[in-house]
């Protein structure tokens, strides 16, 4: 079975910290993803990455950035927390083709 | 903007009942369509995804498809509690792009 770890859960944060989400996944997978879910507005697209060093920006990417130097790892950055990005934040990845999203188990971030 | 709409329910229907979920999706263009279940505070599995119209059988789920009227629908037959979750239905556009777009979920409620 594919497997999508995001390494923290829950994480708890103040106003203004730099926040760092991992994610990494076991099948050679080229796409990877970071979307946030928040009541009421569903899945949301923040960046998307086709391969190494590659990204593209999502429908919501002010705030964040990215980095993907291996194949396996797609991190999501937070430069500076604020309020408005509390919120759970899911990776997914999936191979060209399969079509098919497989989520992580998700990271639900407060930003005091 | 390409939207993809669900009821947000809930849907309450009794246990062994057919649950009937439905979607609809403004880009004409669209070439897949999936169906995930997220129970509350995890992340989205893949229940069933369908390419062509018509309908897809896997044991006790069913997804449908008519891409003239730009409907997908997700039938759970012998409903049990453990089906209550949410329903997301997701839509891939057109090749060449992996935007997906996910409905904001139906809340299914299973009655014993």
């Amino acid at each position: 079975d594919v497997k999508v770890t995001q390494s923290s859960r829950y994480l708890v944060k103040r106003t203004g910290e730099k926040v760092f989400l991992e994610c990494v996944q076991d099948m050679d997978h080229e796409n990877m993803f970071w979307y946030r879910q928040d009541p009421g507005l569903g899945l949301r697209l923040i960046y998307f990455s086709y391969d190494v060093k590659m990204k593209e920006k999502g429908d919501i990417p002010e705030g964040y950035s990215v980095s993907r130097e291996k194949k396996e790892r797609f991190s999501l950055i937070l430069e500076s927390a604020s309020t408005n990005q509390t919120s759970m934040y899911l990776c997914a990845s999936t191979t060209p083709g399969a079509n098919v999203l497989t989520f992580g188990a998700g990271s639900r971030l407060t930003v005091l | 903007q390409k939207e993809v709409e669900q009821n947000s329910g809930p849907l309450s229907v009794p246990e062994g009942a057919i649950a009937s979920l439905n979607c609809t999706y403004s880009d004409r263009g669209s070439q897949s369509f999936f169906w995930y279940r997220q129970y509350s505070g995890k992340s989205p599995e893949l229940i069933m995804f369908i390419y062509s119209n018509g309908d897809k059988e896997d044991g006790r789920f069913t997804a449908q498809l008519n891409k003239a009227s730009q409907y997908v629908s997700l039938l759970i037959r012998d409903s049990q509690p453990s089906d209550s979750a949410t329903y997301l239905c997701a839509v891939n556009p057109p090749s060449g792009t992996y935007k997906y777009i996910f409905g904001t979920g139906t809340r299914l409620k299973v009655l014993a």
